[in-house]
């Protein structure tokens, strides 16, 4: 069965520094990898996507993720890290042998910045 | 920008009582998805629509049912609440093109609380 899986519970970071969210997939075939964000108390909103193409996907307020196919791996990351960024991460994956629509979510990851 | 609303914020409700959970989004998607989201567990998919009157049962349908009349509205029910579904209700939608490779986006969540 398909699946995504966050290995980290919470990630603490210095603001200033490089972050990086992971997200590992297991699946035959070609994945479409999504991340989003959630602040508290709100929903979760689109950061960036792999369709095809080129592994390195930017998206939004400065975060990219590296497709890696040899190692199942879609990690979040963004050079400068800033206390606005602590939130809640999800990864999310739709597969070929599913429902083309739906996505399955990975468990989360609890991003902490200080100052 | 898209809009996805859900009708309410929080909601306390009794044991054995009906619950009607509204969702409506402004953008003209097919698609259509409840969510419900616990600590450590991510999202998962109670039940998703693809197009008015159709629905499918995601990964946790059991004492759930939907309604989708109009191409806008996904209504979550709640048939008798019981405790064990506390929890943060999260409404998505999602255009039908690409087989997939669709973002979802979600509302805002309502925290719904049985007693």
């Amino acid at each position: 069965a398909q699946s995504v899986a966050q290995p980290e519970d919470q990630v603490n970071v210095a603001e200033g520094n490089p972050l990086t969210v992971k997200c590992t997939y297991s699946v035959s075939g070609n994945p479409y990898l999504f991340w989003y964000v959630q602040y508290p108390n709100r929903g979760l909103q689109f950061l960036l996507k792999y369709i095809t193409g080129d592994n390195l996907v930017k998206g939004s307020y400065g975060f990219e993720a590296e497709f890696n196919k040899s190692q199942t791996s879609f990690h979040l990351k963004k050079p400068s890290a800033l206390v606005s960024d602590s939130a809640l991460y999800f990864c999310a994956g739709s597969f070929p042998t599913g429902t083309a629509s739906k996505l399955t979510f990975g468990t989360g990851t609890r991003l902490q910045v200080t100052l | 920008d898209v809009k996805v609303t859900q009708s309410s914020r929080y909601l306390v409700k009794r044991t054995g009582e009906k619950v009607f959970l509204e969702c409506v989004q402004d953008m003209d998607h097919e698609n259509m998805f409840w969510y419900r989201q616990d600590p450590g567990l991510g999202l998962r998919l109670i039940y998703f629509s693809y197009d008015v009157k159709m629905k499918e049962k995601g990964d946790i349908p059991e004492g759930y049912s939907v309604s989708r009349e109009k191409k806008e509205r996904f209504s979550l029910i709640l048939e008798s609440a019981s405790t064990n579904q506390t929890s943060m209700y999260l409404c998505a939608s999602s255009f039908y093109i690409g087989g997939g490779n669709q973002p979802q986006h979600f509302g805002d969540g309502t925290r719904l609380s049985i007693l």
